[in-house]
């Protein structure tokens, strides 16, 4: 049973492009959300996708954008990059409307910007 | 923004020993988890808590939550080395996590 996955694994762009993160939920799962972790510092939540639609929305600013396919994966854009968006970036899938239910993660993105 | 604090921000200890590790948060909640992240890998869940429990155990863990002081610990018992690693609590409220800045466990041999 393949768990979360995550692609690229790690990526280099330069300040003012844009990039594209993927993320396929584990089988029987239909939440995915995504979370930022700066080095030394706990995941911070970006957003949630259900049902093709953000749910949630974390305190990022709209140059982090989403989308859910209807397979539930996901991806996670992000344009005119930042020094400051380097950081790992995780994908979690759940059960929407179960509240305890463990979350898997996938391995993450390490994004770097230059 | 995080949730609360997590203490100590680094521990270390020798094989064998115990090791304990603090949450706090700062709103309620329905559930409160524990994860495992290695070397800036992913996060690996490791214990949930409910909100009406007071105390869990899975294997050589050991999970307290104290809701009127808005709180929980982590014990391991027994440690390795494999358990060198960073540790983080989660809240779970309105379907999403939202963790501290976690503790990192080193185990020496």
């Amino acid at each position: 049973d393949a768990g979360v996955t995550q692609s690229p694994t790690h990526l280099i762009k330069t300040r003012g492009q844009q990039v594209t993160l993927r993320c396929s939920p584990k089988s029987g799962h239909d939440t995915v959300s995504w979370y930022q972790q700066a080095l030394g510092q706990g995941p911070q939540f970006i957003f949630q996708y259900y049902e093709e639609e953000e749910r949630q929305r974390g305190n990022f600013p709209d140059r982090f954008s989403g989308h859910q396919f209807p397979n539930y994966s996901s991806e996670l854009n992000v344009n005119a990059l930042l020094l400051g968006d380097s950081a790992l970036y995780l994908c979690a899938s759940s059960m929407y409307g179960i509240p305890n239910y463990g979350y898997t993660f996938g391995s993450g993105t390490r994004l770097t910007v230059v | 923004s995080q949730q609360g604090e997590e203490d100590p921000q680094a521990l270390s200890i020798q094989e064998g020993e115990n090791a304990t590790m603090n949450c706090s948060y700062k709103t309620s909640i329905n559930n409160l988890q524990w994860y495992r992240q290695n070397s800036g890998r992913g996060l690996v869940h490791l214990i949930l808590i409910r909100s009406n429990e007071r105390e869990k155990h899975s294997g050589r863990l050991r999970v307290t939550l104290d809701t009127s002081k808005k709180s929980s610990s982590l014990l391991i018992t027994a440690s390795r080395a494999a358990d060198t690693a960073s540790y983080f609590c989660a809240t779970v409220g309105a379907q999403k996590l939202v963790f501290g800045q976690g503790t990192r466990l080193t185990i020496n041999p």
